[in-house]
């Protein structure tokens, strides 16, 4: 089974902080995205990445950056977290070939104070 | 662009009943994917189904199908049986196949015993 692993589930930082959200797959999934969900806005994408240090905007990308060394780790950054930036945050990867199943992290319920 | 949209943010269904879930979406891509996933409490998005466009055939799996629609772009769940076990956020996902999964906003379904 494909695993996506989030390094946390629950973080509390403080406004200004600098935040690594971590997240690895074990599948050698070329692609990998990062989502942000709140309630009733569904899921949001970020960032994703197609291959190692490649990665381009999503939707949303204002307030964060990302960074892909290796193919199975996919890191999201809030450069200088803010209140706004409260949410939960899906990780996940996919395989380009045959059907582009995404399978997600358990994901992190981030909150700034 | 692609959107998709869930116009039904929360729906109630008895315990063995049959219950029907919306999804409408729109994409310029000939060739693309649809899917429903299912979030449950513990928040690990699972994949309950899927149908390629290209298949006239409606997709099912066990108790849960699909009424697609390509000329409507309607893509609808049904859930057949009801089981507690059903309650979660069920979201609407398509996806050209390309890289970017795009979201609705999600149906949270309730199971009344």
């Amino acid at each position: 089974d494909v695993k996506v692993t989030q390094s946390s589930r629950y973080l509390v930082k403080r406004t200004g902080e600098k935040v690594f959200l971590e997240c690895v797959q074990d599948m050698d999934h070329e692609n990998m995205f990062w989502y942000r969900q709140d309630p009733g806005l569904g899921l949001r994408l970020i960032y994703f990445s197609y291959d190692v240090k490649m990665k381009e905007k999503g939707d949303i990308p204002e307030g964060y950056s990302v960074s892909r060394e290796k193919k199975e780790r996919f890191s999201l950054i809030l450069e200088s977290a803010s209140t706004n930036q409260t949410s939960m945050y899906l990780c996940a990867s996919s395989y380009p070939g045959g059907l582009p199943e995404a399978f997600f992290g358990q994901g992190t319920r981030l909150t700034v104070v | 662009a692609q959107t998709v949209t869930q116009s039904q943010p929360e729906m109630s269904v008895q315990e063995a009943e049959t219950v029907t879930l919306s999804c409408t979406y729109d994409t310029s891509e000939s060739d693309y994917y649809l899917f429903w996933y299912k979030q449950p409490p513990s928040r690990q998005m699972i994949l309950v189904i899927r149908q390629e466009a290209y298949k006239q055939q409606n997709a099912t799996e066990n108790r849960f199908s699909v009424n697609f629609q390509k000329a409507a772009k309607s893509f609808s769940l049904k859930i057949s049986d009801s089981q507690l076990g059903d309650a979660a956020m069920y979201f609407c996902a398509c996806t050209s196949g390309t890289y970017k999964y795009i979201f609705g906003t999600g149906t949270r379904l309730k199971v009344l015993a």
